[in-house]
């Protein structure tokens, strides 16, 4: 069965606070993408990676990083975090080689800043 | 630039109505386009890509790059049915989505 694991489901963080989001796929993925969810926008793509230490930006990524140390880990890092980072944050993965390839997701992490 | 537009936030019909949820898109190449749902509790999942030209869960989208359009219907809604469905875009070789707004369904019994 396909997997892709969030850290947290919920999260409650501070303003300035650092954040660290985890997502881990165990379907040996290329390919891992991290999105945040708001009603009204739909899906915009902060960051994906298509390799180990690779990383190119999404269409958002102001005020986030990311981290990719292993194949099948990839971790959001919200420098200091802000209420405007306060969404509902997707991660997932696909094979590499075209997005033919279904995006597996996790199950989210609701994020609240205050 | 790439960009999907679902026009509808909110799509409200009765069990056993046709549906269609709308979607348009903004590509100067050939793009692929799917339609992934949110089930209420669950996560974003594929429903139908349009290469894969099937139905699924009586489900079916044609591509019409005349009108640059990738409309979802089904012609008997089910209450199943309800939940979040969005269209996502992706150019020639990309690794890749775009994503719509999202379309909320609401199946009435």
């Amino acid at each position: 069965d396909v997997k892709v694991t969030q850290s947290s489901r919920y999260l409650v963080k501070r303003t300035g606070e650092k954040v660290f989001l985890e997502c881990v796929q165990d379907m040996d993925h290329e390919n891992m993408f991290w999105y945040r969810q708001d009603p009204g926008l739909g899906l915009r793509l902060i960051y994906f990676s298509y390799d180990v230490k690779m990383k190119e930006k999404g269409d958002i990524p102001e005020g986030y990083s990311v981290s990719r140390e292993k194949k099948e880990r990839f971790s959001l890092i919200l420098e200091s975090a802000s209420t405007n980072q306060t969404s509902m944050y997707l991660c997932a993965s696909s094979l590499w080689g075209g997005s033919s390839y279904e995006q597996y997701f996790g199950p989210g992490t609701r994020l609240t800043v205050t | 630039a790439q960009r999907v537009t679902q026009p509808e936030k909110l799509l409200s019909v009765f069990k056993g109505a046709p549906v269609e949820l709308k979607c348009n898109y903004s590509y100067s190449g050939s793009p692929e386009l799917f339609w992934y749902v949110q089930y209420s509790r669950q996560r974003l999942q594929l429903l139908l890509r349009h290469i894969s030209r099937e139905s699924i869960k009586g489900f079916t989208a044609d591509l019409n790059k005349g009108e640059t359009s990738f409309h979802l219907k089904k012609p008997f809604a089910q209450e199943e049915d309800s939940a979040m469905y969005y269209c996502a875009l992706s150019g020639q070789g990309a690794q890749k989505l775009v994503f719509g707004q999202g379309t909320r369904l609401t199946i009435n019994p």
